[in-house]
């Protein structure tokens, strides 16, 4: 299947600082890319959805201006947590759609953790 | 009502037990129906679509029932590596992917 990578797979930082998660869709252009958020023994729930070159889409109670998502290419988003605070700490996990089909492929996903 | 519920476990069985999990969910208009495995700090799987004839994989059997609005999952022969959470997933009305908060299964030899 198609391979969605992100980078870091783990960081670990201070609060009130910022953090940048990368989305990258391997072999295949993404032309739909999502952010999800899990937290222990807790189903994923989606955040936002973005598309390539248009603004992202966030679901409801989700802080546009905390979580900043910027899809410029076919190929990458980013997800960065603004002034990270300790109830931030989760599993942030994307997924990428490309141009055919319906299927969406989940990177491995990045582990935040804010003291 | 919540839009999908399972039972969180865990499910401890013998290895070769057969195990079985359902999930129900609350909009009949939901469709497009999987079973995901997520290992412990892991992204999740897709395991297997759901159709409605119920279909096979191997040891893996998946049910749909849309007049109770329930999916199922069953195991056959559990193999030690079965031991993951099992998250019921279904495209919602609106298109997007909904995550059951998963079935924990801890497989013993």
């Amino acid at each position: 299947g198609a391979v969605v990578s992100q980078h870091p797979s783990w960081v670990i930082c201070k609060s009130g600082t910022s953090v940048k998660i990368e989305c990258r869709s391997l072999d295949f252009q993404a032309t739909t890319m999502f952010w999800y958020r899990q937290f222990p023994k807790q189903s994923l729930m989606l955040m936002a959805t973005s598309n390539e070159g248009s603004k992202a889409t966030y679901e409801q109670g989700v802080e546009k201006d905390k979580f900043l998502i910027n899809h410029a290419s076919l190929t990458l988003s980013t997800l960065t947590v603004t002034s990270a605070h300790p109830e931030d700490s989760s599993f942030y996990i994307c997924s990428a759609r490309g141009v055919i089909g319906n299927e969406q492929f989940f990177g491995p996903g990045t582990r935040l953790t804010v003291l | 009502r919540k839009e999908v519920e399972q039972d969180p476990g865990p499910f401890n069985v013998p290895e070769g037990a057969t195990v079985a999990f359902n999930c129900t969910y609350s909009n009949s208009a939901s469709q497009s129906f999987f079973w995901y495995r997520q290992d412990c700090r892991k992204e999740p799987k897709l395991l297997m679509s759901v159709y409605s004839s119920g279909n096979e994989d191997g040891r893996f059997t998946a049910q749909l029932n849309r007049a109770s609005q329930y999916i199922s999952l069953l195991i056959r022969d559990s193999k030690l590596s079965d031991s993951a959470t099992y998250l019921c997933v279904f495209y919602n009305q609106g298109g997007k992917l909904i995550f059951g908060q998963g079935t924990e299964l801890s497989v013993k030899p």
